[in-house]
């Protein structure tokens, strides 16, 4: 989606440093998701952020949402193997109309 | 619970021939969506449909139909498959958007020759 910006587009990280990503709209969101895609599978639920400034945190994951509701952002904490994906935020624009971004590909080296 | 089925898993086409793409969610969700993903673009909606007898267009609804006649079913059809619809297709469905989550089939490679 042209509505959403993510950048980067692809990073390559050491293991066990830490990566952020970000994810931005010119409007209003009312429900920003974060998923995440291995290679030639399907998408995994990791986060769901509603309210401006709202964080949440999963294991090493972390995502928060400003307090506009215009950008959020990814932080992976001291990367390992299994970060390594594609990820995805999505957006609800309008009631039951999700769209994404074009996604942020993050490979982690030894 | 079989949540969000799609079927076939694989499919290849020649130029011009039709098909349907079939998503069955068992979750009595409302909201249902179709996506393409395409290397580099993300998941790009195709059409969505937020109850039964209701469809409307994405950002990409050319070479598409749709429609939603039961809760359960949403199909996409391409009626006279090109080159350009090669893709992998995802179907998804939400119970409450904005509140929960999206929950995803396991997507169709589509080849068209």
């Amino acid at each position: 989606s042209q509505e959403l910006e993510q950048s980067p587009q692809s990073l390559i990280v050491q293991e066990g440093k830490n990566l952020t990503i970000n994810c931005t709209s010119s409007k209003t969101l009312y429900g920003l998701y974060w998923y995440k895609q291995k290679y030639g599978e399907g998408l995994i639920f990791l986060m769901m952020l509603q309210k401006g400034g709202e964080e949440k945190s999963h294991e090493k994951i972390t995502a928060k949402l400003d307090e506009k509701k215009q950008q959020s952002s990814l932080h992976i904490t001291a990367s390992q193997p299994s970060h390594a994906g594609t990820y995805l935020c999505g957006a609800d624009f309008s009631w039951g109309k999700l769209q994404f971004g074009a996604g942020t590909q993050v490979v982690v080296t030894p | 619970n079989a949540g969000v089925t799609q079927t076939p898993k694989f499919q290849v086409l020649k130029t011009g021939q039709s098909m349907t793409l079939q998503c069955a969610q068992d979750m009595n969700h409302e909201y249902m969506s179709w996506y393409r993903q395409d290397p580099g673009m993300g998941l790009r909606l195709i059409h969505y449909s937020v109850g039964a007898g209701i469809t409307d267009q994405g950002e990409v609804p050319n070479g598409y139909n749709v429609s939603r006649s039961t809760t359960e079913d949403f199909p996409l059809r391409l009626l006279s498959a090109a080159p350009s619809q090669t893709s992998v297709y995802f179907c998804a469905t939400n119970g409450q958007p904005m509140n929960t989550e999206a929950f995803f089939g396991q997507g169709t490679r589509l080849t068209v020759v």
